[in-house]
């Protein structure tokens, strides 16, 4: 099973709001990822948790807030978004065994449009 | 600075030729290769990797080849499906050197005409 869950699927808020993007596997991963992706670009690496720390931010406004509350979930928290965060946000998630090749497995992705 | 590159950024194919989708690289510490298939709207999905050691992974109608001297990998699809059609991301990393992280080239969005 190489199943990545990301929850809600289609995501519409106001630049007031604020939201949560949820991510879950139960593949016994240790490294979860947070990816943005526009149309017709490469997704774009923004989080990265390994062993639920925080090992990579990639100079990410702070208006994106990240969470990994156990192995197996990984939040992003929204909050003051701009129509230009609108995008398709990525989870992703690898075994994370130091020193060895890793392949990521994404989730189906959140839709999120900023109106 | 773009360290993989995917200078085709579309290919279309006759259904039951072959496909050839390439991929450039520049850092020449990567050592582990992917592929990944990507549907609209969808995420991306694994397809097939390679690591450095090797100059050559198959898995059924898909191969990559690697080419270390001259940085550059290619994915092989033989025969081609109109289901193949989709854009095609390939990625490069070092656990040692870069981490977790990946760095993924532009995309070539495959068309498979039946």
């Amino acid at each position: 099973d190489t199943e990545v869950t990301q929850t809600p699927k289609h995501l519409v808020m106001g630049m007031t709001n604020k939201k949560s993007l949820k991510c879950e596997q139960h593949m016994g991963h240790r490294a979860m990822y947070w990816y943005k992706q526009k149309a017709k670009k490469p997704p774009e690496l923004m989080f990265v948790y390994s062993y639920e720390k925080l090992s990579i931010n990639e100079s990410v406004p702070s208006r994106f807030s990240p969470e990994c509350p156990n192995s197996s979930l990984l939040n992003l928290h929204l909050h003051a978004l701009q129509p230009e965060d609108s995008a398709l946000y990525l989870c992703a998630s690898s075994q994370a065994v130091r020193e060895v090749t890793d392949t990521q497995y994404f989730g189906p992705g959140t839709r999120l449009t900023v109106l | 600075d773009q360290q993989v590159k995917q200078n085709s950024p579309s290919l279309s194919v006759q259904e039951g030729r072959i496909s050839i989708l390439n991929c450039d690289y520049t850092n020449s510490m990567f050592d582990y290769f992917l592929w990944y298939k990507k549907y609209p709207a969808e995420g991306p999905t694994f397809l097939i990797s390679i690591s450095s050691i090797k100059d050559k992974n198959e898995d059924g109608r898909f191969t990559v080849f690697l080419n270390k001297s001259a940085k550059h990998l290619s994915l092989h699809i033989v025969p081609s499906q109109p289901g193949d059609s989709a854009v095609y991301f390939c990625a490069a990393t070092n656990p040692i050197f870069t981490g977790n992280q990946f760095y993924f080239g532009t995309g070539t969005s495959l068309t498979v005409i039946p």
